[in-house]
């Protein structure tokens, strides 16, 4: 089987960086993805990591290590509006669907 | 194009009933995901589709479930005898053939059962 593993809750002020980690267990890997969800609101692709390291897209950073089964999204001078959900999903084979993690809560305050 | 669209936003069923909701994909993504999602949890799939053909199922799918994708464009996804636990939010999702692709969902369907 497949599982994921986030921290349910993180918070922090404007401005700041945060990091929200995910590791995960399946018995093939295909790929580590980070969506975000505001409440009420859709899904939505941040990032897709296939290989080891960091990839960087404007104040969002994703980072993965194949060998430690282990990625972690950065978020950096953070906004109000990214208070959301944060989802990191696998795919263990290529042709398969993505498995979501239960999701990380993030709270930016001012 | 105007993205994944869903039919309806909202569906109150009565227990036991049978319920058929809706996706409408990207035109050019030949892949379409089916997932469930209740508060606080993440989305869990379902079932998707490569064009016509239905390439996976959950094995926690009940067989009260089944979803069609006739003609590689649309696609719908049936609950049969509806149940209290099935009452979530139900999301589509398209995408294409590339690993690094995301996933574009829809609104999603939430349905309630009482």
């Amino acid at each position: 089987g497949q599982s994921l593993e986030q921290p349910s809750e993180v918070t922090a002020v404007e401005g700041a960086i945060v990091q929200i980690n995910c590791t995960y267990q399946t018995s093939g890997f295909y790929g580590l993805s980070w969506y975000q969800q505001h409440d009420g609101g859709a899904p939505t692709f941040l990032s897709y990591n296939a290989l080891d390291g960091l990839e960087e897209t404007g104040r969002f950073s994703s980072f993965l290590s194949r060998s430690d089964s282990y990625g972690y999204l950065l978020l950096q001078e953070l906004q109000m509006k990214d208070s959301a959900s944060y989802f990191c999903a696998v795919r263990g084979q290529a042709g398969t669907a993505l498995i979501f993690g239960k999701g990380t809560t993030l709270s930016v305050s001012s | 194009d105007t993205g994944v669209s869903q039919d309806p936003r909202h569906k109150i069923t009565k227990r036991g009933q049978n319920v058929t909701f809706r996706c409408d994909p990207i035109s050019e993504h030949n892949r379409l995901y089916w997932y469930r999602q209740t508060l606080g949890q993440g989305p869990e799939f379902l079932t998707y589709f490569q064009n016509e053909a239905q390439l996976e199922k959950s094995r926690l799918l009940s067989d009260r479930f089944s979803a069609e994708r006739p003609k590689g464009s649309f696609s719908t996804l049936e609950i049969q005898r509806t149940e209290q636990g099935d009452s979530a939010m139900y999301l589509c999702a398209s995408t294409k053939d590339r690993a690094n692709y995301g996933y574009t969902f829809g609104s999603g369907t939430r349905l309630t059962v009482v």
